[in-house]
């Protein structure tokens, strides 16, 4: 079984400030980790996804994520955001196997609201 | 990139009737689709594994009757609402597995059904 936690439901912060957005998983076998963006009434976008190799993995619009392997944590970070990067946040895990084990477990959002 | 669409966008039906949602993967074979819910201000939550040419797996707590699942061909997934209540008034989204690449998922851009 694989969970994710969120433990921020909503972060703000001002324009051009940097922000992360934490993100903590459990898994009882090897794990893909992906980050997906929600603007209001659409579906999900990618932003970044770590898969194999480096740990730090970079993704659009700037956000950089970084996979902690001792701390089963992949916490998503921008150096300064702007307004637009108003949204909901998705951290997701899946396991490496094809199957039920690939299935999307998704955390349950971190609101970021970018204000001036 | 990868595209998924969705048909349609929004939705409002009576009480009682049926809806259909279709799901389609437009550059890309799809032999797995999966149909997620997700309530306002909340995460999604999966509820059903669609397999090409298979019998949908649903998720514990969904109701098969309900939520007809079809998958006949490798670009295409429907989801029918049968008998809608308005509790069943939800933002649906659908995501698509590629065939090759089967780690990721191609997410559509939803629909809301407002049942009344």
């Amino acid at each position: 079984a694989q969970s994710v936690t969120q433990l921020d439901s909503q972060v703000p912060v001002f324009e051009e400030a940097p922000v992360e957005l934490r993100c903590n998983y459990s898994s009882s076998v090897s794990v893909y980790l992906f980050w997906y963006v929600q603007y209001p009434n659409q579906g999900l976008q990618l932003l970044l996804k770590y898969l194999s190799g480096s740990t730090l993995v970079k993704g659009i619009n700037g956000f950089e994520a970084e996979f902690n392997k001792s701390q089963t944590s992949f916490h998503l970070r921008k150096p300064s955001v702007h307004i637009s990067d108003t949204a909901e946040y998705f951290c997701a895990v899946s396991g490496d196997q094809t199957g039920t084990a690939s299935k999307l477990t998704f955390g349950t959002g971190t609101r970021l609201q970018v204000t001036l | 990139g990868a595209v998924v669409s969705q048909h349609p966008s929004r939705v409002i039906c009576k009480s009682g009737t049926s809806v259909k949602i279709e799901c389609r993967s437009l550059d890309f074979q799809a032999t797995t689709m999966f149909w997620y819910r997700q309530f306002p201000k909340q995460s999604l939550m999966l509820m059903a594994t669609s397999n090409e040419g298979s019998k949908a797996t649903y998720e514990q707590g969904v109701e098969k009757d309900k939520f007809l699942i079809n998958h006949a061909s490798l670009t295409l997934s429907t989801l029918t609402v049968t008998s809608a209540h308005p509790e069943d008034s939800s933002f649906y989204i659908c995501s698509a597995r590629d065939r090759i690449l089967t780690y990721e998922q191609y997410f559509g851009p939803g629909t809301r059904l407002t049942v009344t």
